[in-house]
């Protein structure tokens, strides 16, 4: 069964650093989301993007966040300059419509 | 402010019972409905999906959706000790460029053999 794949599993890195996270979404889908969860707290929306553009982001989606499809089958999340708030699970899921998502297994982020 | 509650939990039921899990939320155009089930450390897998009125089954799952008292609720029939996890309720909220998932903070479910 096709499923999301995501990369790294874990990621630590310094503050003020910029870190890349990858995600794979399954091969027909067309939206594709980012999501994180700080630890024990609840799933929140970052962003989607359809049509090679973001379609909706949060307010916690700032200028430090950005998103890229830079080929046919990778989705990326950057942030330029992470803070130690910025330590989290950070989710990718995608949809075939504006309808159901299916969640990869995340990368965590840890920001020393 | 779009807001997903739901009872922290935990709930506790012993092996063989019927687990309620319920979820309110706040936004009246909401469009869609999930169910998802976490696992301590693993990312949200999907359970079910609701979208009209009354109940929806699916094996020893049953949603449930009330639009008008803006309800949503999760019936875990035979609950199994592998059953306990997480339980987050996610609410589609739909505008013309896209979705977005509102979840709940969830509830803990705990099936005792």
């Amino acid at each position: 069964e096709p499923e999301v794949t995501q990369t790294p599993s874990h990621q630590v890195t310094q503050m003020g650093q910029e870190v890349i996270l990858r995600c794979v979404p399954i091969s027909n889908h067309l939206y594709f989301y980012w999501y994180r969860q700080i630890l024990g707290q609840k799933v929140e929306f970052l962003v989607s993007f359809y049509n090679n553009e973001i379609s909706e982001k949060s307010e916690i989606f700032d200028d430090q966040f950005s998103v890229e499809r830079p080929d046919g089958s990778n989705f990326t999340l950057k942030i330029r300059s992470t803070k130690l708030e910025d330590s989290a699970m950070y989710f990718c899921a995608s949809s075939v419509s504006t309808d159901t998502q299916y969640f990869g297994p995340g990368t965590r982020l840890t920001v020393l | 402010q779009k807001e997903v509650e739901q009872n922290s939990g935990p709930l506790s039921v012993p092996e063989g019972a019927i687990a309620s899990l319920n979820c309110t939320y706040s936004d009246r155009v909401s469009q869609s409905f999930f169910w998802y089930r976490q696992y301590s450390g693993k990312s949200p897998e999907l359970i079910m999906s609701i979208y009209s009125n009354g109940d929806k089954e699916d094996g020893r799952f049953t949603a449930q959706l009330n639009k008008a008292s803006q309800y949503v609720s999760l019936l875990i029939r035979d609950s199994q000790p592998s059953d306990s996890a997480t339980y987050l309720c996610a609410v589609n909220i739909l505008n013309q460029a896209g979705t977005a998932l509102i979840f709940g903070k969830g509830t803990t479910l705990s099936v005792s053999s």
